[in-house]
């Protein structure tokens, strides 16, 4: 099974700064996908961004970007201009190119500072 | 367009008892998942359906079965609830393009007393 890991249980951001959440991956192959899901206290999961790995470019949505270093296997998420309602659960996910099936890593919690 | 719905969306079992999770989507994806979510676990993958009439086993298969009723349905069913199954389930579909983008319904807390 491929792993997924997020070494920050909890995160905490001050509304308006930035703040990075950490993601590393371990696979041997060379075709697969990224996701960030979000997961406020309505339990509803919500997709942030996402990234091919033959895509040098990181992905970019709005507030949100990553910083996919495919050689180091790293997905960060950054979020800028942190806003209250970004406060979350945070998912690193990963899906093999071959499979239809996610890996998930254990979470984020992301509190919001007004 | 309702995405992805699920049914209960609480529950209380005794050890022993049955019961059926209920999921459906109305995008007419192919795809669908069914996760649990355990505190400090993230989301593991019980079993998924590829394709209508098709399913398999995901990470943590064992004392669950499911049923991919047509191409909008796919329910999950403990046969025999313990207090191991205490957790939330998240029932997902995805399109078929090249991320396979899954989209979750709102999930079920399940408690096994």
């Amino acid at each position: 099974a491929q792993t997924v890991t997020q070494s920050q249980p909890e995160m905490s951001v001050q509304e308006a700064e930035t703040v990075t959440l950490s993601c590393t991956y371990d696979t041997s192959e060379s075709d697969y996908y990224l996701f960030w899901y979000k997961q406020p206290p309505s339990r509803q999961m919500i997709l942030v961004i996402r990234q091919e790995a033959y895509k040098q470019q990181n992905a970019t949505e709005n507030r949100f970007s990553v910083n996919f270093q495919k050689a180091a296997k790293s997905f960060s998420l950054k979020i800028s201009d942190s806003q209250l309602g970004d406060a979350a659960m945070y998912f690193c996910a990963y899906r093999s190119g071959g499979a239809n099936n996610l890996f998930f890593g254990t979470g984020t919690r992301l509190t919001v500072i007004p | 367009n309702a995405g992805v719905t699920q049914t209960p969306k609480f529950q209380v079992l005794k050890t022993g008892q049955s019961m059926t999770l209920q999921c459906a989507q109305d995008m007419n994806h192919n795809s669908m998942y069914w996760y649990r979510q355990d505190p400090g676990m993230g989301l593991r993958l019980i079993y998924y359906s590829a394709s209508e009439g098709t399913t398999d086993k995901g990470e943590v298969p064992n004392g669950y079965n499911v049923s991919r009723l047509n191409k909008r349905e796919f329910s999950l069913r403990l046969e025999s609830a313990a207090p191991s199954q205490t957790s939330v389930y998240f029932c997902a579909s995805s399109d078929g393009g090249a991320f396979y983008e899954q989209f979750f319904g709102p999930g079920t807390r399940l408690t096994v007393l």
